[in-house]
């Protein structure tokens, strides 16, 4: 199985901040990697597909990038809204797996 | 406007069953490749099986296979999940969701709890 490993487990920052969330795979996964934001109580929405590509409707503050192993999720300019936790996901292989999730706050 | 509804979820006594739905309107059901995620309480996401959009295969995570089955019926636009010989670990939240190698349209959710 890919495991997923996402770094910080939580983050606080301030209205304004860049904010930046690493995943690693423990095996290669090219660009087959997504971005999840999930705010309490709510279903998880999707941000960022095949590692860099913006889903529709998403605000432009949110990019991804990297392949390979490492990717990256960055909020250039953080506002009050974005507070939540975000997992990576690789769609490589089954099963697919997820990071354990970043809070932030 | 494109929507999953999730249905079936409750109480159930270790070792029970239950069956979970999934009602899709809006986009091309039968032309999607369709998943179940859970999220156990206050825990990460993980991926729990996959149905293919031609039917021709599924995938199941190595902690349901076995006890788990996924289908639809492409003439209700309707995805499911029967659960079999329920553990107090499959207790979670169980989404349904789309699936093109990530997770495009999710629907709310529906709360299993497995419990004596």
């Amino acid at each position: 199985d890919i495991q997923m490993t996402q770094s910080p487990s939580s983050v606080s920052a301030s209205v304004g901040d860049r904010v930046t969330i690493t995943c690693r795979a423990s095996q290669g996964i090219s660009n087959w990697l997504a971005w999840y934001q999930q705010k309490p109580g709510k279903a998880p929405k999707l941000l960022i597909f095949a590692a860099s590509s913006l889903q529709r409707g998403v605000p432009s503050r949110f990019s991804g990038s990297g392949s390979g192993t490492d990717f990256t999720l960055t909020i250039s300019s953080l506002q009050p809204e974005d507070c939540a936790t975000y997992y990576c996901q690789q769609g490589n292989s089954f099963p697919i797996t997820f990071g354990q999730g970043t809070r932030l706050e | 406007e494109v929507q999953l509804l999730e249905s079936g979820g409750g109480l159930v006594q270790p070792g029970g069953s239950l069956r979970l739905s999934c009602a899709a309107s809006g986009f091309s059901f039968r032309t999607y490749a369709m998943s179940w995620v859970r999220q156990a309480p206050g825990r990460g996401l993980e991926w729990v099986s996959v149905i293919y959009s031609d039917d021709s295969g599924t995938s199941y995570a190595d902690s349901v296979k076995g006890r788990f089955t996924i289908s639809r019926d492409k003439s209700k636009n309707t995805l499911y999940l029967q659960m079999n010989s329920l553990r107090a670990e499959d207790t979670a939240v169980y989404y349904c969701a789309t699936y093109r190698r990530t997770f495009d349209i999710w629907g709310q959710g529906t709360m299993v709890t497995v419990s004596s």
